[in-house]
């Protein structure tokens, strides 16, 4: 069956440009997160969606992030105006629903370099 | 606040000798305790994970996890390490209060030399 599935795979952008990152969850799963992955680092929550609540956003490390989920699905996250230090391995992850003990199934990710 | 750490940045076996991956976690109340595997290039994909009950959880891919709770303590085994092991594996602990945040430890490179 389809997984996570997230887009691009890789995206090489300039300092100062906007990219929009993209993550299609599996079917019918109602919660979304991503994750941001540096080099050497494990993994940093950024922002969490479950269902129509409004997302938890505690872990953006800036007002250049945001993110949003279209009709519970594919959600996009967006970073304004690159830094050299946005360059990293963005992850999506989703689960069946929303307890604390549910396995996160996790995309490929998006590889970002900002040069 | 919850927290896990898992001391060993790399962990180098022969192929075939036994694994042990270190993981002690912080946590107010009974934890939901998971591993995930990272193989180069893909996603996160889920070992096994603890509740409640038998403190020995099996997994796939032959691993196994021992919940401590005097040593607040998960550790990941396995009793015969095969190349194909090679990956980044992470240790996460699972949210309290609602918020169904997990958190994660920095992760452990396993390299398996033949």
């Amino acid at each position: 069956g389809a997984g996570v599935s997230q887009s691009p795979s890789n995206k090489v952008t300039e300092k100062g440009k906007d990219v929009e990152l993209r993550c299609d969850p599996i079917s019918g799963h109602t919660a979304l997160y991503w994750y941001r992955q540096s080099l050497g680092q494990g993994l940093e929550f950024l922002i969490y969606f479950q269902g129509n609540s409004a997302p938890d956003k505690s872990g953006l490390p800036s007002d250049r992030f945001s993110a949003e989920r279209t009709g519970g699905s594919v959600s996009t996250l967006t970073i304004q105006r690159t830094q050299q230090e946005d360059s990293a391995v963005y992850l999506c992850a989703s689960t069946v629903g929303a307890g604390d003990t549910d396995t996160q199934y996790f995309g490929p990710g998006t590889r970002l370099t900002v040069l | 606040a919850q927290s896990v750490t898992q001391p060993d940045i790399h962990i180098t076996v022969s192929e075939g000798a036994s694994l042990e991956l270190r993981c002690n976690y912080s946590y107010g109340a009974t934890p939901y305790l998971f591993w995930y595997v990272q193989s180069p290039g893909q996603g996160l994909q889920l070992l096994l994970k603890y509740f409640s009950g038998d403190t020995l959880v099996q997994g796939i891919k032959g691993f196994e996890a021992e919940f401590k709770r005097s040593q607040s303590s998960f550790n990941l085994r396995k009793p015969s390490v095969h190349w194909s092991d090679a990956a980044e594996y992470f240790c996460a602990v699972g949210s309290s209060g609602g918020s169904y945040i997990p958190t994660f430890g920095r992760g452990t490179s396993l390299i398996v030399h033949p």
